[in-house]
This record gives structure tokens, sequence and C-alpha cells, in this order.
């Protein structure tokens, strides 16, 4: 029969536009996260982090925002260039007796167009 | 330091044979997590080791799959008998423990049943 993958969300963008990527994570215990770029035939490569008593975490060109009541996290990129064409994971630590383990997200396709 | 080191880079092999995966995490690192990447299920945690020690392997899909950690720079996923399904890219990370950090990845070994 026919096999039926993930259906990655999928945003396009221009050059020079600012992309947003959401993810709804699911553990309410979770007390950090994390956001990795994987771009083809490599391993997920670390972008930001935030832990869970901030909101707001800046780094070059990007932004992580976390919204605790809603358990959501987003990734903004100012000023996507094509090289950041690649899919992107959010990752939570859980917390409690799982304290340390990683758990990803589907990830959401990235492509910019020049 | 080199990063997180995982050999074969790819490997093919027949059905039911032995296959064993390598890794060297980062020097210092002492968690360390054996994920699978396919295209139906995403990035799945097959297992983690903490100080060497397995704290969580509930990610292992059966009883061929194995894993150890003889030592803080050294461990392998084993799969025997292998199948076609097992066919993935197989990634390691490191990351330092105790805290919220970061898990660093290795480029993966691509893995193909036949």
């Amino acid at each position: 029969g026919e096999s039926v993958g993930l259906h990655l969300p999928t945003l396009s963008v221009q050059e020079g536009d600012n992309s947003i990527i959401n993810c709804a994570y699911s553990n309410s215990a979770s007390d950090y996260f994390i956001w990795y770029k994987q771009e083809s035939g490599k391993g997920p490569q670390f972008i930001i982090d935030i832990r869970s008593n901030m909101d707001k975490r800046q780094g070059q060109r990007v932004t992580v925002l976390l919204n605790k009541t809603v358990k959501h996290l987003s990734l903004q990129i100012a000023a996507t260039q094509p090289g950041d064409s690649a899919v992107y994971f959010c990752a939570e630590n859980a917390g409690g007796t799982s304290y340390g383990k990683l758990t990803f997200g589907q990830g959401t396709i990235l492509t910019v167009h020049p | 330091d080199a990063g997180v080191i995982q050999s074969p880079r790819h490997e093919v092999t027949e059905m039911g044979q032995e296959v064993t995966l390598r890794c060297k995490p980062i020097s210092g690192h002492n968690s360390l997590f054996w994920y699978r990447q396919t295209m139906m299920r995403g990035l799945e945690l097959l297992i983690y080791f903490n100080n060497n020690v397995p704290i969580d392997d509930s990610g292992m899909p059966e009883d061929r799959f194995s894993a150890k950690m003889p030592n803080a720079s050294f461990s392998t996923l084993k799969i025997q008998p292998s199948e076609p399904r097992d066919s993935a890219v197989y990634f390691c990370a490191s990351s330092l423990s105790g805290g919220n950090t970061e898990a660093f990845f290795g480029q993966g070994t691509r893995l193909t049943v036949v």
C-alpha cells in the first residue's frame, strides 16, 4: 500500500522578509526549549534556546518567544536569507524524572526565494 | 573539538544481518542521545545515557535494538537482526548534563536494509 509520511508545515518567504515559525509543545513540565535547524544531509544544528523563566530571548537575527500559558514557542528570523532554507525543529527538555530528555517536534520546512 | 563523530556515514546491509552504529561524543559531555529520523515518524528519541548509564530507553522500538556506553567517549547502537523497516538516518547527540544545555548532533548514519 501507499506509505504516508509526515506532512510537515511549510513556509515560503522572499529573501529579506521576516519569518515566523511556530511550535506547540505538549509537556507543561518542560523547562527548557531549543530551536534547531537541519539542512539536507546534515544533523540538526543549534540555533537558540530559552528557559521557562523567560518569555523572550534574542540572538543574531533570531528571536525566540515562549508562551507557557498556551504551551507555544515561536522562532522569528529577521531579514531571511536563502541560506536559512532548511527544516526547523523545536525541542523541549522534559522536567521531573525525565530531566535531560530532549523531545523534538515534527519540524517546519522554510524555503527562502531569492 | 571535532564535535560528535559518528561512523559509518552510510551503511547498506542485507535483512537479517547485524548492524552496529558508533558514536564518539564531545569530550566533557556526559549525556548522550540516540535518535532515529524517518519521513514517516520524524525525529524520534531512542535512548539516552547520563554518565554512561541508560536513563530512558522507552523509545527503543523492540528487542532487536540495543545500545551501550562502555565509557564516556564511546557508544554503540546495535540492531540484530536488521529489517528493511529499520532503514533510517540514525543520529547521536551529546550534551552537558545537570543543567539546561543544548545537545550537539553528529552528522548521522544513513542505514539502508535491503
